[in-house]
């Protein structure tokens, strides 16, 4: 099976633009979630989405979005980008979750970097 | 909300010892515990994971306990190798469609030959 994709794998950005990044969850996941990775905060939980539907936020500011498309495949946008938004970005999936506890599989990130 | 840290946050060992790394975590309710690991350049890698009603969960050379009375949990790398340098974050969450995992800062291992 294959496993999580994201593109691109790097990226460079001016302050101000916005960037879409892309993400293939492994097949038959339905939850896609991203995570802000920096040296200093560490694994920054972004939001998660489960059937086109955004289940759960974290504390990022409103210019972080995302989406999710009807073959599970996922898309965050970030607008206006400010020089601290340079992070990896990494898109992890899983089945469902449903009730229980559930395993979450990384894809390898997209390296962001503003200038 | 949950809160998980991690200790210490860089670890030397020499090949073929032991390395122990040692998480808490503040939310009674969390029962699922990940451990990743990542190398450079990589995404993080699902190792071994626990969950609440088991005490101690073993994969070749990796373990994994967990106190739920003090809420902590510990991964162990026995005879390791220098392909098990790399950054280890250990995670917590409660159950429930709505959950998320909240992760430690990590802890690079260096795996000295």
């Amino acid at each position: 099976k294959a496993g999580v994709t994201q593109t691109p794998r790097y990226l460079i950005k001016t302050r101000g633009q916005q960037v879409t990044l892309s993400c293939s969850p492994i097949s038959g996941h339905r939850s896609v979630s991203w995570y802000q990775q920096t040296p200093g905060q560490g694994l920054q939980f972004l939001f998660e989405y489960f059937s086109e539907t955004q289940r759960n936020k974290g504390n990022f500011p409103g210019r972080f979005s995302g989406r999710q498309f009807s073959n599970s495949r996922s898309e965050m946008n970030v607008s206006t980008l400010e020089l601290g938004d340079s992070a990896l970005y990494l898109c992890a999936s899983r089945t469902s979750g449903g009730a229980a506890p559930y395993e979450q599989y990384f894809g390898p990130g997209t390296r962001l970097t503003v200038t | 909300g949950e809160n998980v840290e991690q200790h210490p946050s860089t670890l030397s060992v020499q090949e073929g010892d032991s390395a122990v790394i040692k998480c808490t975590y503040s939310d009674s309710a969390s029962n699922y515990f990940p451990w990743y690991k990542q190398e450079l350049g990589k995404g993080p890698q699902l190792i071994i994971d626990i969950r609440s009603n088991v005490g101690e969960k073993k994969d070749q050379r990796i373990a994994v306990t967990l106190n739920k009375t003090a809420k902590h949990f510990s991964l162990h790398i026995t005879e390791t190798q220098p392909e098990d340098s790399a950054v280890y974050f250990c995670a917590a969450s409660r159950s429930g469609a709505n959950s998320k995992l909240t992760f430690g800062k990590g802890i690079t291992l260096s795996v000295r030959p």
